[in-house]
């Protein structure tokens, strides 16, 4: 069946550290690729996605993430966190077979220690 | 712009009981959809609609109808609530099918006694 994984239900790390969130995915065909940050009591707001093409991709607030296929993830990074950047980090990948439905992954809580 | 809006923001239910929760947007968009968020599980797809007129089940459709009767709403009803159903509710839509950039909600937190 198809999967998102986040094997971090936490992370901390001090700000202007760097950051690297994984994301590593279950699905037969190409997939769609997205990252989307929850601030509390806040809705989803998207971050980036892949579709096809250069496997590095740039997002907003400075983020990035690389798709890497022989090992089926996704990872996000940013070479030096903020204190705003503290949120929830969810992975998700379309199934174009379903609609092209999002899955998400479970997410990833960000703490950033000052 | 108003984007996606979900009302209420807040309902406490008793077990049993009925009500809907109200999803708008103003984007024009085809595609509009219903997610829980439940702690440790992500967001799972409750139900979808890719136009008016046409909805269908996602992973977790038990308990839950919904209908498209215009571009602009997706209410999504629950019939006799259950405690299993205390969660966060989003509502989220985008254009050009589920490739694109999904808008969501605030999110509608639902708790059932």
């Amino acid at each position: 069946a198809q999967s998102v994984t986040q094997p971090d239900i936490h992370i901390t790390v001090s700000e202007g550290a760097s950051l690297e969130l994984r994301c590593n995915y279950s699905y037969g065909a190409t997939p769609y690729l997205f990252w989307y940050v929850q601030s509390p009591g806040q809705g989803l707001q998207l971050l980036l996605k892949y579709f096809s093409g250069d496997t590095l991709v740039q997002g907003i607030k400075g983020f990035e993430a690389e798709f890497k296929r022989s090992q089926s993830s996704f990872n996000l990074r940013k070479p030096s966190v903020h204190w705003s950047d503290a949120a929830e980090y969810f992975c998700a990948v379309a199934l174009m077979e379903y609609g092209n439905k999002l899955v998400f992954g479970a997410g990833t809580i960000l703490r950033v220690k000052s | 712009n108003a984007g996606v809006t979900q009302t209420p923001k807040f309902q406490v239910l008793k077990t049993g009981q009925s009500m809907t929760l109200q999803c708008a947007q103003d984007m024009n968009h085809e595609y509009m959809s219903w997610y829980r968020q439940d702690p440790g599980m992500g967001l799972r797809l409750i139900h979808y609609s890719v136009g008016a007129g046409i909805t269908d089940q996602g992973e977790v459709p038990n308990g839950y109808n919904v209908s498209r009767s215009t571009t602009e709403d997706f209410p999504l009803r629950l019939l006799s609530a259950a405690p299993s159903q205390t969660s966060v509710y989003f509502c989220a839509s985008t254009s050009g099918g589920n490739t694109g950039e999904l808008f969501f909600g605030e999110g509608s937190r639902l708790t059932v006694l």
